[in-house]
């Protein structure tokens, strides 16, 4: 079964970090870009970062960009998310997520296909 | 950086009807790199379409995608009772990344 499973989420307190793991089974992992994309509560959808299937095309969205660090270990089927300097903005549910075209060696042009169910982050003094 | 609007907010229609949902892009999008997904309450989104009219593994040929240029449009043929969700369109651009429009709500009427 094709399966993402998100962990590493939690309260913390606004300037601190929080690393988002996301683990992969079911499919082959190092053939496909990843995505980290988040929803806040009650709200739409909002792409946060990307990468390749070898790491060589990182993309982020403006609003993170700088804090946030999106890697990957292809031997732990594992994707991670380096979040630092959390603002309130931040709080959200994020989800990883798996590119849809098969050895892809960009994370743009790109759909979801496959989603965990999510982490929740929770930015709050 | 490319908007997305979905249009209606909400759509109200009953098992069995037709919906026609819309979504209308700030700048010309390449058809290659639109998508729609639906997202019932608690769930994680599902891809339906892909490459704006192509299907997703094991979607229904109830749901099309069509459109071009600024224009999309997801139909769904005959609606079942497990359609009712929220439906989003979901644009790659170059200067601006991944950007999803706002959703349409689906409700029963």
């Amino acid at each position: 079964e094709v399966q993402l499973v998100e962990s590493g989420g939690g309260l913390v307190q606004p300037g601190r970090s929080l690393r988002l793991s996301c683990a992969a089974s079911g499919f082959t992992f190092d053939d496909y870009a990843m995505h980290w994309v988040r929803q806040a509560p009650g709200k739409g959808l909002e792409w946060v970062s990307g990468i390749s299937w070898n790491s060589g095309s990182i993309g982020y969205a403006d609003s993170v960009k700088g804090r946030f660090t999106i890697s990957r270990d292809n031997a732990k089927n594992s994707l991670y998310l380096q979040m630092n300097s959390l603002r309130a903005e931040d709080t959200a549910l994020y989800y990883c997520a798996k590119g849809y075209y098969y050895g892809s060696g960009s994370y743009e042009h790109d759909a979801f296909d496959i989603w965990g169910q999510g982490t929740m982050v929770t930015v709050s003094s | 950086e490319i908007v997305l609007t979905q249009s209606p907010g909400t759509l109200s229609l009953s098992p069995g009807e037709r919906a026609t949902l819309s979504c209308r892009a700030s700048q010309s999008v390449s058809s290659s790199y639109l998508a729609w997904y639906q997202q019932k309450p608690g769930q994680a989104p599902r891809l339906l379409i892909y490459g704006a009219s192509s299907r997703a593994t094991g979607i229904p040929d109830r749901f099309s995608g069509s459109g071009s240029g600024t224009d999309f449009t997801l139909t769904i043929s005959r609606l079942e009772p497990e359609d009712f969700a929220v439906y989003y369109c979901q644009q790659y651009g170059s200067s601006s990344g991944y950007t999803f429009g706002q959703g349409t709500k689906l409700e029963i009427k």
